[in-house]
Formats: structure tokens, C-alpha cells, sequence
């Protein structure tokens, strides 16, 4: 089965610097990349997801990058922001399949004024 | 569009005690998922759902059982709940089966 890898598993930045998380995954299958963003005691809210027929997306101060060769892709967040303090989850899968997806086990993104 | 519903919201269990996590979403989605995230942890698949009357295992269904007479609901049962079964419980749903929507999640404590 699938098996994704998220780093680092807590990330502390200045406000207004970016903040970069990095997941791999092992089944070259999948082609299917959300990010989701839970806040504590929340669910999780999908933020940006990517499908392996495109390299990059971006909505915003978000950016997600896939490189399907090396298997890993990352979420980019620019002019960080306090409430952009959470922990942030990736998953993958394969789209044509009918399984749920497989998570990381998340960044804590502490957000420093 | 309430979304996706759970109830109920927190529960204690007494180890060999049984009880069902109820799931509804008003979307008209197919596809429909049981999570479960232990703390500091991802989400796990417990059962999945391709539409009414299909069920399928996921990565941890030992312990729990699912049912799915209608589109709208996926209930989870619990029987003879043991402390390792101590978790937050996500229902989501979803469209096509690639974005998933999530309910507000079941807080489960089994002393």
C-alpha cells in the first residue's frame, strides 16, 4: 500500500517569511496530492491539491509543486500570517481508485510574531 | 447545505461497551469514508463506501463494522470496545472520490 512521509514534523517561522513542507509518497500510482489544514479541535479544511498531470499550483499565498519522478511534493506558504498557525496534513491516492487517501503525519506550523 | 454531520460529538465507552458513531451528509455524495487520527497523528481509513449497499475495508478495520442502506448515511459501530479504540472519529464524504469534505469528527475515550 501507499506510505507518505511529511517533514519536518513542526516548523516555527517569523511572520511574513514563508514556510515550505516536504512529502513523499511511495506508490507510483498515485496522482491524487491534497494539503489539508486542521486547527485545533477542527477538522480538517483541504486547502490546495494538485493531480499529476500538472507541476505546480497556486491560489494565492499557496503553492503546492509535484515532482512525480522523485515522488514528493511540497506546500509553499508566502508573507506567513498568524492564522496561518495549524498543523497541515498531505495525503495522496490514487485517483482512479476507490480507497481514501493516505495521510502524513502533519506539521505543527508555529507561526512567531 | 448542512455537509457533513456527526454525532455524537464526544463520548466515553466502558471497555466492552458497544456504540454506533452516526454519519449524514446532504451532498449527494457517492463515496464515503471513516477516519481515524490518534494524537499527533495523520488520519487512518477505517471503511470506505462506494455508494448504497458497498463497503470496503481500509488500512484499520479490526474492531469496528459499517453499513450503508443509503446515500446519506454511514454509520460506524464500535462492539466490544477496548482503550486502544481511544481516538478522534472523521466521517467525510466525497463527490468523485478524490476531494474529501469532513464532519466535525467524534471524540471517543474508552476507560
Amino acid at each position: 500500500g501507499e506510505n507518505v512521509e511529511q517533514h519536518p514534523s513542526t516548523l516555527s517561522v517569523q511572520e511574513g517569511d514563508s514556510a515550505v513542507i516536504k512529502c513523499t509518497y511511495s506508490d507510483s500510482a498515485s496522482n491524487y496530492f491534497p494539503w489539508y489544514k486542521q486547527e485545533l479541535g477542527k477538522r480538517p479544511q483541504l486547502i490546495i491539491d494538485i493531480r499529476s498531470n500538472v507541476g505546480e499550483k497556486k491560489d494565492q499565498r499557496i503553492a503546492v509543486t509535484l515532482n512525480k519522478t522523485a515522488k514528493h511534493f511540497s506546500l509553499h506558504i508566502t508573507e506567513t500570517q498568524p492564522e496561518d498557525s495549524a498543523v497541515y496534513f498531505c495525503a495522496a491516492r490514487r485517483e482512479w481508485g476507490a480507497d481514501g487517501l493516505t495521510f502524513g503525519k502533519g506539521t505543527h506550523l508555529i507561526i512567531q510574531p | 447545505n448542512a455537509g457533513v454531520t456527526q454525532t455524537p460529538k464526544f463520548r466515553i465507552l466502558k471497555i466492552g461497551q458497544s456504540m454506533t458513531l452516526q454519519c449524514t451528509q446532504d451532498m449527494n455524495h457517492n463515496y464515503m469514508y471513516w477516519y481515524r487520527q490518534d494524537p499527533g497523528m495523520g488520519l487512518k481509513l477505517i471503511y470506505y463506501s462506494v455508494g448504497a449497499g458497498i463497503t470496503d475495508k481500509g488500512e484499520v478495520p479490526n474492531g469496528y463494522n459499517v453499513s450503508r442502506s443509503t446515500t446519506e448515511d454511514f454509520p460506524l459501530r464500535l462492539e466490544l470496545a477496548a482503550p486502544s479504540q481511544t481516538s478522534v472519529y472523521f466521517c467525510a464524504s466525497s463527490p468523485r472520490g478524490d476531494t474529501q469534505y469532513f464532519g466535525p469528527g467524534t471524540r471517543l475515550t474508552v476507560l
